[in-house]
């Protein structure tokens, strides 16, 4: 069965840095989401991305988040001057077209921020 | 508003009991109500999802109650196994939005 992959699975960075999370979502899925979750709390939603274009995002999605689709298989989330507070797992997730609200959940990555 | 809550926080049974969680919302346009299983480090994976044109679906030992005029929706897993323990996640979605808001999660251990 086909499964939503994530990289790193682990990725450390000093505040400030910026850092790139890529995914490959499902490949004949349409939607594709970023959640975060702090350790122990909640799983929450950071943005959905469909025809090449965000198409919902939350507060937490700040001008220091950005979402790309640079080619017809990745996914990525970048934060481009990380801070203390985003240290989470981000779970990269996608659903498909005619099914919108299903989404399937990749394994996560850790993020680090020291 | 947005918020999910869920209850309980933690919840043990012994093996072969039933468990129940309960989760309630208050924004009335929601319409889809799916359910997360947790397992420590990995993924959520989705175990059972309820559309609001039904009020109940079951799966095996898994089964979904959705009461829409009480703006609740619960989760009810019967003979459960140690393999069940995990952390589950409600959550609500609704046509026209694509972000799921999700429940504060509830630790479930199965005793064996």
């Amino acid at each position: 069965e086909p499964e939503v992959t994530q990289t790193p699975s682990h990725q450390v960075t000093q505040m400030g840095q910026e850092v790139i999370l890529r995914c490959v979502p499902i490949s004949n899925h349409l939607y594709f989401y970023w959640y975060r979750q702090i350790l122990g709390q909640k799983v929450e939603f950071l943005v959905s991305f469909y025809n090449n274009e965000i198409s919902e995002k939350s507060e937490i999605f700040d001008d220091q988040f950005s979402v790309e689709r640079p080619d017809g298989s990745n996914f990525t989330l970048k934060i481009r001057s990380t801070k203390l507070e985003d240290s989470a797992m981000y779970f990269c997730a996608s659903g498909r077209l005619g099914a919108t609200y299903e989404q399937y959940f990749g394994p996560g990555t850790r993020l680090t921020v020291t | 508003g947005e918020n999910v809550e869920q209850h309980p926080s933690t919840l043990s049974v012994q093996e072969g009991d039933s468990a129940v969680i309960k989760c309630t919302y208050s924004d009335s346009a929601s319409n889809y109500f799916p359910w997360y299983k947790q397992e420590l480090g990995k993924r959520p994976q989705l175990i059972i999802d309820i559309r609001s044109n039904v009020g109940e679906k079951k799966d095996q030992r898994i089964a979904v109650t959705l009461n829409k005029t009480a703006k609740h929706f619960s989760l009810h897993i019967t003979e459960t196994q140690p393999e069940d323990s995990a952390v589950y996640f409600c959550a609500r979605g609704k046509t026209g939005a694509n972000n799921l808001f999700f429940g504060t999660g509830t630790r479930l251990t199965v005793i064996p």
